[in-house]
């Protein structure tokens, strides 16, 4: 079966340029979680999903970051304009419930911004 | 500030010696996960514990829930160099509704 997808898998763009980064899900699985990872803050969840609805954005940093699921199978973060301090290793997860059940992560996007 | 803490941050030791990080919660959880990430790779799912006192074993590596399901440890017995990595525990805290969190993760680093 395939895992989590993610792309891109490293990113380098300028300070005030838009990013997005994309993930699929495995197959039937409702929960989909965006997280991001530095070496100061550890992994910290941004966002949650359950069954495409946003349940819980408080973790985005600020409104320049967004996050869309338009179906069961596609997920999008994105960052306008984007800073040199959103420089980290973005995650997609997803599983089969909140909590209960194993969060089977993808390979992440390492974004530079510069 | 982080809700569930991980001791140590670091851990070095030398290939054979044991390795044990523990995972503290101030409140009540109802179930901790533990995931491994590798140097360069994503978190993968090693293990859940959901009773109180729970044990579980994965070949030299032995998981432990807190009798008052605060707390969890890892232990690896005769550490290898493929055991480098990260290693996190994430809990479901039982209050407040559901508040599912990522410990800061115990670094290891094995010497040969």
């Amino acid at each position: 079966d395939a895992g989590v997808i993610q792309s891109p898998r490293h990113e380098v763009t300028e300070m005030g340029q838009e990013v997005t980064l994309r993930c699929k899900p495995i197959s039937g699985h409702d929960y989909l979680f965006w997280y991001r990872q530095t070496m100061m803050r550890g992994l910290e969840l941004l966002i949650y999903f359950n069954n495409n609805v946003p349940i819980d954005d408080s973790g985005m940093p600020e409104d320049r970051f967004s996050a869309k699921m338009p179906n069961a199978s596609f997920s999008t973060l994105k960052i306008q304009p984007s800073e040199p301090r959103d420089s980290a290793v973005y995650f997609c997860a997803s599983s089969r419930g909140y909590s209960n059940q194993p969060q089977h992560f993808g390979d992440g996007t390492r974004l530079s911004i510069l | 500030g982080q809700q569930v803490m991980q001791i140590p941050q670091y851990q070095h030791v030398q290939e054979g010696e044991d390795f044990t990080t523990y995972c503290n919660s101030s409140t009540t959880l109802s179930n901790i996960q533990w995931y491994k990430q590798r140097p360069g790779g994503h978190p993968v799912f090693l293990i859940q514990l959901v009773k109180s006192g729970e044990v579980k074993k994965q070949k030299r590596l032995t998981f432990q829930f807190g009798e008052a399901k605060k707390n969890s440890s890892l232990h690896i017995t005769a550490t290898q160099t493929t055991d480098v990595g990260t290693y996190f525990c994430a809990g479901l805290r039982a209050i407040y509704g559901q508040n599912f969190v990522f410990g800061p993760g115990t670094r290891l680093s094995v010497l040969p």
